[in-house]
Formats: structure tokens, sequence, C-alpha cells
């Protein structure tokens, strides 16, 4: 597609349960990231991949967080046992190379009952 | 920690009015820098960027200007419309790693 395809665009789960996110980034985009937006609030960084290196991983807040990218392509999240506090919305970006403009899906807002 | 920061959380403006929104930023090995623009319910669209070896570029109605010297970037909008109703986000990274985020400002345009 021409832009950064996220899904689904909303999530409704209970606590306790796993979630999984899925990411689509602009065809030939060797870098996808992952980020967390709380309302009203600025974007966290959690996950980098750039091309077949390892991702840098240092954002994630918890080891119930996790990605994972396919191909180098399609990236997924997967947020376990979630929490409350794991309600916001998850956005995904995706650029050419590492140092250039990222560009964003629309996210997936994730509510935790 | 390093942190990307904005002087104010909300600016009100009148329609063809100029906007100016401030970033300060403390990393001082930021080589790239980059504005957002985030409407409600959307993901942040790319509006602007500049690399360290700027002090300003200028795009469509766009113009942002790098100050290394006090670590300050910001953005000016020529002749603001209800359309630039948005938060706006600066955003810098060093090349190592992702990009760090302000917390945005607002931007009201009055009619």
């Amino acid at each position: 597609g021409a832009g950064v395809s996220q899904s689904p665009s909303n999530k409704v789960t209970e606590k306790g349960k796993d979630v999984e996110l899925r990411c689509d980034p602009i065809s030939g985009h060797t870098a996808l990231y992952w980020y967390r937006q709380s309302l009203g609030q600025g974007l966290e960084f959690l996950i980098y991949f750039q091309g077949n290196s390892a991702p840098d991983k240092s954002g994630l807040p918890s080891d119930r967080f996790s990605a994972e990218r396919t191909g180098g392509s399609v990236s997924t999240l997967t947020i376990q046992r979630t929490q409350q506090e794991d309600s916001a919305v998850y956005l995904c970006a995706s650029s050419f190379e590492g140092n250039q403009p990222q560009h964003f899906g629309d996210g997936t807002r994730l509510s935790i009952l | 920690g390093e942190s990307v920061g904005l002087h104010l959380p909300t600016l009100s403006v009148q329609e063809g009015d100029n906007s100016i929104i401030n970033c300060a930023y403390s990393n001082s090995a930021s080589d790239y820098f980059i504005w957002y623009k985030q409407e409600s319910g959307k993901g942040p669209q790319f509006i602007i960027d500049i690399r360290s070896n700027m002090d300003k570029r200028q795009g469509q109605r766009v113009t942002v200007l790098l100050n290394k010297t006090v670590k300050h970037l910001s953005l000016q909008i020529a002749a603001t419309q209800p359309g630039d109703s948005a938060v706006y986000f600066c955003a810098e990274t060093d090349g190592r790693r992702a990009l760090t985020f302000g917390s945005g400002t607002r931007l009201q345009v009055q009619p």
C-alpha cells in the first residue's frame, strides 16, 4: 500500500489476555519502529528494527512486551498478560534507513478492561 | 536523561497570522530533527526535517530553524489556516537510536 498500515485499528480486551498488533510498513523501507502514545502525551519509543541487524529493544517496558519482524517486512507487537496501564495507542513507523523521515500508521488503540 | 521538550503546551492564533512553535533539546549529539503534525485519531504526519549542518530549511508555508548553540528548534507556519489546528511534535535523533519526541504543542487556529 501507499502508507504504513496497522491492524486492528481498535482492540478491547480483558486484563490478563495476550494481544497481537500488526504493522505493514511502506514497501522498501528497511527500518521499522514501534512507539506507544498515552492519552495527551508524546510518543514513547518501544523497539526498532533495522534490516537484518538485531533489534533495539531498549524501550520495551517489561518482558511482557515482544516484537518480531518477519522477512524484513511485516511486524507484530505482542503484549502478554495485559495490564490496565498497557492501555494506549500503539504506533508503527517505517523509514528507508535509520536516519530518514519516519512515516507513521494511524495506530492501534488498545483498551484493557 | 536526554530529552526533547516544548516550551508551550497550547498556542492559540488567529487565522492568517504566522505561528511559531518552539522546542528545546538536550542531546548535543543529535544531528537530525523532524517536526510532525498529529490530528485527532491519526498517526503523526511528517512536516519537515533538518540536519545539523543546516540552520534553516523551508517548505510550503513552513520553515524550520535550528540553533545548535542553544539547542533550540522552531517551526514557523505562515498564514495559519484552520486546517493547521493539531498537535505538533518535534523529534530528534543522533542516528544511533530511534527518535526522541517532545510532549507536543497544541495549535488552535481561531477563525
